[in-house]
């Protein structure tokens, strides 16, 4: 079956930071990538996605590029602020879709200042 | 106005009780699902359905029922609770089960003692 492997944390850095999160998956055919975000307390909100292979997704300074030689999709951002904390979650969706999203088991950064 | 709503915020009830969560979307989407995340922040997916046709993740005990009024409800109801059925419970919505990202609500956080 489908699976996505992520790195777990929590992984801790220094405002300004250099941000990569690393995720691979293992998926039939051709999925859609998403990367979902989770603030404290809150539901899960959509950060950016990659419908077809080398596909960029990007939004709030965050980017990650469909990678299917290497099955990865790895999130990047520049320079992040404590508002960046929150757990991270990879995830995909393949076939028909009626199995909904695939979610790897999410990174949980925390920005210092 | 919120996109999908899900009531109640918070649930704490005692073992052997039955309970329903209620699950609203107002975004014309044609698929809805509920999904379980565990105390480890692990999601997974329980249930989705589409036109009237439900798919049932295997690993799901048949206490676990969705009902659906009509294409914009979806909600949960649980038999016979048990202890290990504590989590927080997410319903999302997508407009087809194929590409499209998830709008997921806020969450319930059910607590069974």
């Amino acid at each position: 079956g489908d699976s996505v492997t992520q790195m777990e944390g929590p992984v801790t850095l220094s405002e300004e930071a250099f941000l990569t999160i690393n995720c691979t998956y293992t998926a039939t055919g051709y999925p859609s990538l998403f990367w979902y975000v989770q603030y404290p307390g809150e539901g899960l909100q959509l950060l950016l996605k990659a419908t077809k292979a080398d596909d960029k997704g990007s939004n709030k300074g965050f980017e990650a590029t469909y990678r299917k030689e290497t099955t990865s999709f790895h999130l990047e951002k520049g320079s992040v602020q404590v508002s960046d904390s929150a757990v991270y979650f990879c995830a995909l969706i393949s076939g028909g879709g009626a199995d909904g999203l695939t979610f790897g088991k999410g990174t949980h950064l925390i920005i210092q200042p | 106005d919120t996109a999908v709503s899900q009531t109640p915020k918070y649930l704490v009830t005692q073992m052997g009780n039955d309970k329903s969560i209620k699950c609203e979307q107002n975004l014309g989407h044609d698929t809805m699902y509920w999904y379980k995340q565990d105390s480890k922040k692990f999601l997974k997916i329980m249930f989705s359905y589409n036109n009237k046709e439900l798919i049932i993740n295997e690993t799901v005990p048949n206490r676990f029922s969705p009902k659906s009024p009509d294409k914009a409800h979806l909600n949960l109801h649980i038999n016979s609770l048990e202890l290990g059925d504590s989590a927080v419970y997410f319903c999302a919505s997508s407009q087809d089960a194929i590409n499209s990202e998830a709008f997921f609500g806020q969450g319930t956080r059910l607590t069974v003692v």
